[in-house]
C-alpha cells in the first residue's frame, strides 16, 4: 500500500500567520490516465471531513482562496495564506492514484 | 444539495454482523462512484472500499482488512449505498462514513454512523 506521511502531526499557528502541511507519499501518485489524485481534507471538531482540494491543486466550491495546494510526484502541500479561527481542526491528504486509497495520519492545527 | 444520511449503526458482539445503509440524495446516484470511509474513535480516517456506477460495470474493492468480511452494495433504483459487515472485531468499532467519489477522492460526506463491537 502507498503509505502517505504528513508533517508536522501538530501546527499551533498564530492567527493571521501562514500555514503549511506538508504530505509525502511512499510512490508516485501520477494515475496512468496523467492525473494526480492527491486530495485534501478538513475535519473540524466535532464535524465530518470535508474536501478542500482536489488533484493537487484545485479547490472545492465554497473553500476559501486562502487554501491552496501544490507538489508533485511524492511531494505535496498545503498552506493557509492567513489562518482563521474557523481553521482549527484536522487536515488529512489522500492519495487516490493506487488501490488501496490511502490516508495521511492527519496534521492537527490548533491556534496558539 | 448533496444529502447522504447513513443508518443501521450498533452495538453488536465480536463475530457478529450488521448492515449500514446510506440513503443519497441530491445528485444522480446511479451514476456515482461511493466509497465508505471509517474512523476509529480519536483516530484518523481509514478507507473501507469503493464501488463504481453500474455502467462503469458496478465493481467493487475493499481495504485489505476488511476484504472477505465486508461486501458493498448499492440499489440505484432506492438511491441507497449498502455495507454488509460481518466477522465482526472490535478493531471494526468506528464511526462509518458514506461518500460519494469524483477526482480521485471523496467529495460529499455524511454525518457517520457509530459502530461498537464489543462482548
Amino acid at each position: 500500500d502507498v503509505v502517505m506521511t504528513q508533517s508536522p502531526l501538530s501546527l499551533p499557528v498564530t492567527l493571521g500567520q501562514p500555514a503549511s502541511i506538508s504530505c509525502r507519499s511512499s510512490q508516485g501518485l501520477v494515475n496512468n490516465d496523467g492525473n494526480t489524485y492527491l486530495t485534501w481534507l478538513q475535519q473540524r471538531p466535532g464535524q465530518s471531513p470535508r474536501r478542500l482540494i482536489y488533484k493537487v491543486s484545485n479547490c472545492d466550491s465554497g473553500v476559501p482562496d486562502r487554501f491552496s495546494g501544490s507538489g508533485s510526484g511524492t511531494d505535496f502541500t498545503l498552506k493557509i495564506s492567513r489562518v482563521e479561527a474557523e481553521d482549527v481542526g484536522v487536515y488529512y491528504c489522500m492519495q487516490g492514484t493506487h488501490w488501496p486509497y490511502t490516508f495521511g495520519q492527519g496534521t492537527k492545527l490548533e491556534i496558539k | 444539495e448533496v444529502q447522504l444520511v447513513e443508518s443501521g449503526g450498533a452495538l453488536v458482539k465480536p463475530g457478529g454482523s450488521l448492515r449500514l445503509s446510506c440513503a443519497a440524495s441530491g445528485f444522480t446516484f446511479s451514476n456515482a462512484w461511493m466509497s465508505w470511509v471509517r474512523q476509529a474513535p480519536g483516530k484518523g480516517l481509514e478507507w473501507v472500499g469503493l464501488i463504481k456506477s453500474k455502467t462503469e460495470g458496478g465493481t467493487t474493492g475493499y481495504a485489505a482488512l476488511v476484504r472477505g468480511r465486508f461486501t458493498i452494495s448499492r440499489d440505484d433504483s432506492k438511491n441507497t449505498l449498502y455495507l454488509e459487515m460481518s466477522s465482526l472485531r472490535t478493531e471494526d468499532t468506528a464511526v462509518y462514513f458514506c461518500t460519494t467519489l469524483s477526482y480521485g477522492g471523496p467529495d460529499s460526506w455524511g454525518q457517520g454512523t457509530l459502530v461498537t463491537v464489543s462482548s
